[in-house]
């Protein structure tokens, strides 16, 4: 298994502003994946992160809106970038080990 | 791309009452399925797991899951329900093409009553 830590783990931004989700695993992974989850909605993928390579986006998820940094096999950033009130929402990290994926305890995000 | 359906939204049950949530997938392939859980305020948890072998899973806290290929299905059951069983239930697919990537349902909200 995996221990992943994140930060912030909530935060209230105000629109057009920027926040960075930070990620950090407890080993070494080459696959990270970024979800969102919405209010009363389930696990979006947003993009998958290997190390040394540029991030892969999901249908609806670009490059310029959610930034990701993946700068080593333990840590990774995502970026909200000029936030509006419909990115009001759960930010998940998560890992691939074994055919299995776990996941961080999420940074809540508000958008005023 | 996979599409992973729930069918119900919210159940809502008395304790020792018997559940069975509803999980179907789309993909025809080589297929792994989970059922995650997420209690109130907590963050996703791992219930169960189906790779290969025994299509009858069981996982943590007395839940059981079966998978039905004919049928693209992976219900999840427990016998009993607890009011500690209150929770949201996302059922997953992880498909063999490599991504690595999990496609989950919209979730099930279970409100169990004392």
């Amino acid at each position: 298994s995996a221990v992943i830590s994140q930060k912030p783990s909530r935060d209230i931004c105000q629109r057009g502003t920027s926040l960075t989700i930070q990620c950090q695993v407890d080993s070494q992974v080459t696959m990270m994946f970024w979800y969102r989850q919405q209010p009363g909605q389930s696990l979006t993928l947003i993009a998958t992160a290997n190390q040394g390579s540029e991030a892969t986006y999901e249908s609806g998820f670009v490059i310029d809106k959610f930034p990701i940094s993946r700068p080593n096999l333990t840590f990774s950033t995502l970026t909200v970038s000029n936030m509006s009130p419909e990115d009001s929402s759960i930010y998940l990290c998560s890992v691939a080990g074994g055919n299995e994926q776990f996941f961080g305890p999420g940074t809540r995000l508000t958008v005023l | 791309a996979q599409s992973v359906s729930q069918h119900n939204h919210h159940v809502i049950l008395s304790e020792a009452a018997s559940l069975e949530l509803g999980c179907n997938y789309s993909y025809g392939g080589t297929v792994n399925l989970f059922w995650y859980v997420q209690y109130p305020g907590q963050h996703l948890q791992l219930l169960l797991k189906y790779f290969s072998g025994d299509p009858l899973v069981k996982g943590i806290k007395g839940f059981e899951a079966e998978f039905i290929k004919s049928k693209f299905s992976f219900n999840l059951r427990k016998p009993s329900v607890q009011w500690s069983d209150t929770a949201e239930y996302f059922c997953a697919v992880l498909d063999q093409t490599g991504a690595n990537n999990l496609f989950f349902g919209t979730g099930t909200r279970l409100t169990v009553i004392p």
